[in-house]
């Protein structure tokens, strides 16, 4: 199999504080993953690529500094928003690929609620 | 910038019909192209996909064509039933050497009882 999860799948938070945001390779081995955001009724929006050991890789007009990309493992990706605010809110979702194949493999997603 | 157009934004069949979905890519590099489904609030689960050294893949009711002379690829469904209806993306790799992909804006499946 291939299964991704994430945790938590739903967080409410007040602005200003900083969420974060798990995502584990339960069954395999993740070289690379990736985390997307998706507004309601839109598509994925890819914000960062994740390898293991180095530094995340931001897509154009996304602020590392804002979202904070660690993947400390092979199995473990983590995405912390800092000082979140009502703009942040969104569906937050990570990928996982196995290898260096091009397959990717969804978590559940996690909805990020901003007061 | 790479980008990906999908279309129609939305679909609706009746029960046992067709639907074919188009897609078409700017980057002369792709060399995978993946299809997800993904119904309200859930995950994108991977349907089929495709890979630049063959132009059609079939698996029961879904099929997959791609013209890369064209950039083009399409998700074709048969028999369509109620339990298709979800969002329908297509997906493209950026570049030759990555497995980054970017995705198309979606199309809303709705099949019809």
């Amino acid at each position: 199999g291939a299964v991704v999860s994430q945790h938590p799948s739903w967080v409410i938070c007040k602005s200003g504080t900083s969420v974060k945001i798990e995502c584990r390779s339960l069954d395999f081995q993740a070289t690379t993953m990736f985390w997307y955001r998706q507004f309601p009724k839109q598509s994925l929006m890819l914000m960062a690529t994740s390898n293991e050991g180095s530094k995340a890789t931001y897509e154009q007009g996304v602020e590392k500094d804002k979202f904070l990309i660690n993947h400390a493992s092979l199995t473990l990706s983590t995405l912390t928003v800092t000082s979140a605010h009502p703009e942040d809110s969104s569906f937050y979702i990570c990928s996982a690929g196995k290898g260096y194949t091009d397959t990717q493999y969804f978590g559940p997603g996690t909805r990020l609620t901003v007061l | 910038g790479e980008n990906v157009e999908q279309h129609p934004s939305t679909l609706s069949v009746q029960e046992g019909d067709s639907a074919v979905i188009k897609c078409t890519y700017s980057d002369s590099a792709s060399n995978y192209f993946p299809w997800y489904k993904q119904e309200l609030g859930k995950r994108p689960q991977l349907i089929i996909d495709i890979r630049s050294n063959v132009g059609e893949k079939k698996d029961q009711r879904i099929a997959v064509t791609l013209n890369k002379t064209a950039k083009h690829f399409s998700l074709h469904i048969t028999e369509t039933q109620p339990e298709d209806s979800a969002v329908y993306f297509c997906a493209a790799s950026i570049g030759g050497a990555t497995n980054k992909l970017i995705f198309g804006t979606g199309t809303l499946l709705a099949v019809q009882p």
